[in-house]
């Protein structure tokens, strides 16, 4: 069974620029998250999908940062424009959860997109 | 609030060692869900353990090893004689019932030398 798909693995941009990221989830999957993990810390969930729906994005900076869910599979993330604090590794990850109230089931991770803002 | 500390921030043995890893959290529901993942050097999160709030009992899978501890709010990894490959970046997670959302503590970075 193929993983969680990411892509660009690198990407270096200018700050005021803009960014998207690419993510395919394990077939199957009902629900999307991306994370953004900065260096020395823990993941910190930016928006779950659940199909074509989003079920949170509380801590998304709404007035740069987009993402959009097509047919309930593929995501993309967009950063626009970027500042230096959001450079990071963006994580893409998937589950099989497919409803709200039926728990926290594991989540499969992409290998990430590692950002750098100069 | 709902928050996880691991407050190991880098832990060093030699092979063969063991070694207990620590996370305490925090959470007012009373179903929740407790993870842990391994983060190696490649940067890709692997999963490795899932346990519900219900579920009190220890868990064996190898040379790893999980105490889960409601009344102390903890949820401990143990390695039983580390190897150079268990190096790597540790994080422990709370999930939400409701929305299957993770919270993860900041890692504990184990190093483990030959």
């Amino acid at each position: 069974e193929a993983g969680v798909a990411q892509s660009p693995r690198y990407k270096i941009i200018e700050k005021r620029q803009s960014v998207a990221f690419w993510c395919n989830p394990i077939s199957g999957h009902a629900t999307l998250y991306w994370y953004q993990q900065i260096l020395g810390q823990g993941p910190k969930l930016l928006i779950q999908f659940q199909n074509n729906g989003v079920v949170d994005d509380s801590q998304l900076p709404k007035d740069r940062f987009s993402a959009e869910r097509l047919k309930g599979v593929d995501s993309t993330l967009k950063i626009q424009p970027a500042k230096l604090e959001d450079s990071a590794v963006y994580l893409c990850a998937s589950s099989s959860l497919s409803l709200p109230g039926q728990g926290s089931y594991e989540q499969y991770f992409g290998p990430g997109t590692r950002l750098t803002v100069t | 609030a709902q928050k996880v500390t691991q407050a190991q921030t880098e832990i060093s043995v030699v092979e063969k060692e063991d070694v207990t890893l620590d996370c305490v959290y925090e959470t007012r529901d009373t179903t929740y869900y407790l993870f842990w993942y391994k983060q190696p050097p490649s940067g890709e999160l692997v999963f490795l353990i899932r346990r519900n709030s219900f579920d009190e009992q220890n868990e064996i899978s190898g040379r790893y090893s999980w105490n889960f501890q409601k009344s102390t709010s903890s949820f401990n990894f143990t390695i039983t004689a580390s190897q150079v490959v268990d190096s790597a970046v540790y994080f422990c997670a709370l999930g939400s019932s409701n929305t299957g959302k993770l919270i993860f503590g900041q890692g504990t970075t184990l190093q483990v030398k030959p």
